[in-house]
């Protein structure tokens, strides 16, 4: 079976581009999560989305910050304009679980985008 | 206080040690309780589920106390596979999972 899908693996791009990242969760999943890390925050939740319905964007770091899941396989984290500083690794993850569940949290990650903003 | 504190190592062990890492949680409203595994440059990897007080799976044993909100993972035997960074990871109502920054193990010939 294949696992989370993340495109692309690797992203360059300079400083006020616009960046899309891309995640196909695992079917029939119906939790969604993308998160960033770095070496000085670690692993931060940025959005997680519940049925295709965002349930907590408090982790975005600001309006440049957008997610998308127009559909149960597929979603989009897109940063415009990209700074340098949003230089890290995006992994997006799927679970089975619900929301409103708390024993079905286990989660399943892609292999990650390492996004580096020159 | 952070959500979740973890000792960031490294743990520098010989193979065959046994090692301990702890790992505290600030939300008591906590049900499940997970550690993950992620090696370097790579994605984070479920380990071991925590739902009760504690279990056990083959070399790995992780214990949970809910008085003291701390969760434990042990290694035995340890393997120069088992060389990567431990996560501890709280599970709140709502499907969120906090992630700890991770404990480094360096396990050497």
């Amino acid at each position: 079976d294949a696992g989370v899908i993340q495109s692309p693996r690797h992203e360059v791009t300079e400083m006020g581009q616009e960046v899309t990242l891309r995640c196909k969760p695992i079917s029939g999943h119906n939790s969604l999560f993308w998160y960033r890390q770095t070496m000085m925050r670690g692993l931060e939740l940025l959005i997680y989305f519940n049925n295709n319905v965002p349930i907590d964007d408090s982790g975005m770091p600001e309006d440049r910050f957008s997610a998308k899941m127009p559909n149960a396989s597929f979603s989009t984290l897109k940063i415009q304009p990209s700074e340098p500083r949003d230089s890290a690794v995006y992994f997006c993850a799927s679970s089975p679980g619900s929301w409103f569940s708390s024993s079905y949290n286990e989660q399943f990650f892609g292999p990650g985008t390492r996004l580096t903003v020159l | 206080r952070k959500e979740v504190e973890q000792d960031p190592g490294p743990f520098n062990v010989p193979e065959g040690a046994t090692v301990a890492f702890n790992c505290t949680y600030s939300n008591s409203a906590s049900q499940s309780f997970f550690w993950y595994r992620q090696d370097c440059r790579k994605e984070p990897k479920l380990l071991m589920s925590v739902y009760s007080s504690g279990n056990e799976d083959g070399r790995f044993t992780a214990q949970l106390n809910r008085a003291s909100q701390y969760i434990s993972l042990l290694i035995r035997d340890s393997k120069l596979s088992d060389s990567a960074t431990y996560l501890c990871v709280p599970g709140n109502q709502g499907g969120k999972l906090i992630f700890g920054q991770g404990t480094e193990l360096s396990v050497k010939p």
